[in-house]
This record gives structure tokens, C-alpha cells and sequence, in this order.
């Protein structure tokens, strides 16, 4: 399997910051990545696929980048409700496997 | 509008084999593109991805657990079922359904629509 390693596990963050969280694969999966917000006791919803391309409404202060095994997801200006935790997902072959998440917690 | 259900037994027995039950509305499971999938969570940890299956009927499985997993649909209820057999205390999760739709320049799929997700409890 694919290993995907999300950095850091808990972030402390307050409204208006840019955040950066990180994701690395073990092997190169090109650019075959998505990123998930969770909210507690809710179901995942899809932010971004193909590392980059936004999921049709979410808002643009959401962004991602990278390829093969290093890859980012950017709020460019923290909003109340982007506190919540955070997961990547590689979709590069058959087996897909999630990082284990980040929580964006208040500071 | 794309919804997803899950439904299932709250509490199952060590041993036993879990039926969860997908009910899907909003779209068609034989539609060009389309898929759905099951995936996990236990509590506090990370999201697990256990099977899926595509509109034309091919089923993939995670590797870990493909010996204990069973997907199929009737397309006629608009439902997908996922069965796992000799259910353990380890498996105690909340089971999500999701839909998936093929992102046509790779060729591969994405989860875009989630279901509410249902907790499950192994315990005797």
C-alpha cells in the first residue's frame, strides 16, 4: 500500500492566518491527490482533486499543490468556518489510502 | 441533488458478519463514469477505504481486507451492499458510503458525495 504522511497533526491557527499542511507519499502517485474537510460527527466533504483542481463551490481562499510525493493544501485567510480537520487521499491505483489527518484548532 | 444513506445494525457480535446497506438517491449506479464506494473510520483515527464498485459492475477491494469483503447493488432499490464477515472489536468504525465519479484525465476515480456515515459496535 501507499503510505500517506500528513504534517503537522494538530495546527493552532486564528481567523485571517494562512495555513499550510503538508502530505507526502511513500512512492510517487504523479499528481493523482485529493483533499477532504471533516467536521465533527459529519461526513468528509471534497475540497480538492488532481492535487490542484477545486471541487466545484468551495470558496478560492482554498488551494493546492505538488506532485509525485510532496504535496500542500493552503487556506490563504483562515475563516471561522475552516476549523475542522483535514485529509489527503491518494487515488493512484486500486488501493487508496487516506493520511491519518490535521486538526486546525483554534489558538 | 446526489444523497447517500447508510443503514445497519448498531451492535454485532465478535464472529459475526456485518450487512451495511447503502441507499442512494440523485443518480443512477449504471450510469457511464459512476461508482460507489465504503469507507471507514474508528473513532479518533483516520479514514480506511475497503471496496468499491463501478457502474458496469467491476468491484475493487482494499488488499488488507479483500478475504473478508463482499460488494454488489441492486440497481433496482438504488442500493449497494457491503458485507464483512468475522467481525472483531477492531472493526468498530463508522461505515461511509460515498459516490464516485471518474475524473477523465487520469482515468481514476473520486469520492465527491459522502453519506452521513453509521457507527458500528463490535462487541459481545
Amino acid at each position: 500500500d501507499i503510505q500517506m504522511t500528513q504534517s503537522p497533526s494538530t495546527l493552532s491557527a486564528s481567523v485571517g492566518d494562512r495555513v499550510t499542511i503538508t502530505c507526502r507519499a511513500s512512492q510517487s502517485i504523479s499528481s493523482w491527490l485529493a483533499w477532504y474537510q471533516q467536521k465533527p460527527g459529519k461526513a468528509p466533504k471534497l475540497l480538492i482533486y488532481k492535487a490542484s483542481t477545486l471541487e466545484s463551490g468551495v470558496p478560492s481562499r482554498f488551494s493546492g499543490s505538488g506532485s509525485e510525493t510532496d504535496f500542500t493544501l493552503t487556506i490563504s485567510s483562515l475563516q471561522p468556518d475552516d476549523f475542522a480537520t483535514y485529509f489527503c487521499q491518494q487515488y493512484d491505483n486500486y488501493s487508496w489510502t487516506f493520511g491519518q489527518g490535521t486538526k486546525v484548532e483554534f489558538k | 441533488q446526489i444523497t447517500l444513506k447508510e443503514s445497519s445494525p448498531t451492535l454485532v457480535k465478535p464472529t459475526q458478519t456485518l450487512t451495511l446497506t447503502c441507499s442512494v438517491s440523485g443518480f443512477s449506479l449504471t450510469a457511464p463514469g459512476v461508482g460507489v464506494g465504503w469507507i471507514r473510520q474508528p473513532p479518533g483515527e483516520a479514514l480506511e477505504w475497503l471496496a468499491l464498485i463501478y457502474w458496469g459492475g467491476d468491484k475493487r477491494y482494499s488488499p488488507s481486507l479483500k478475504r473478508r469483503l463482499t460488494i454488489n447493488r441492486d440497481s433496482s432499490k438504488n442500493q449497494v451492499v457491503l458485507t464483512m464477515t468475522n467481525m472483531d472489536p477492531v472493526d468498530t468504525a463508522t461505515y461511509y458510503c460515498a459516490h464516485s465519479r471518474i475524473d477523465t484525465t487520469s482515468g481514476w476515480y473520486i469520492l465527491d458525495y459522502w453519506g452521513q456515515g453509521t457507527l458500528v459496535t463490535v462487541s459481545s
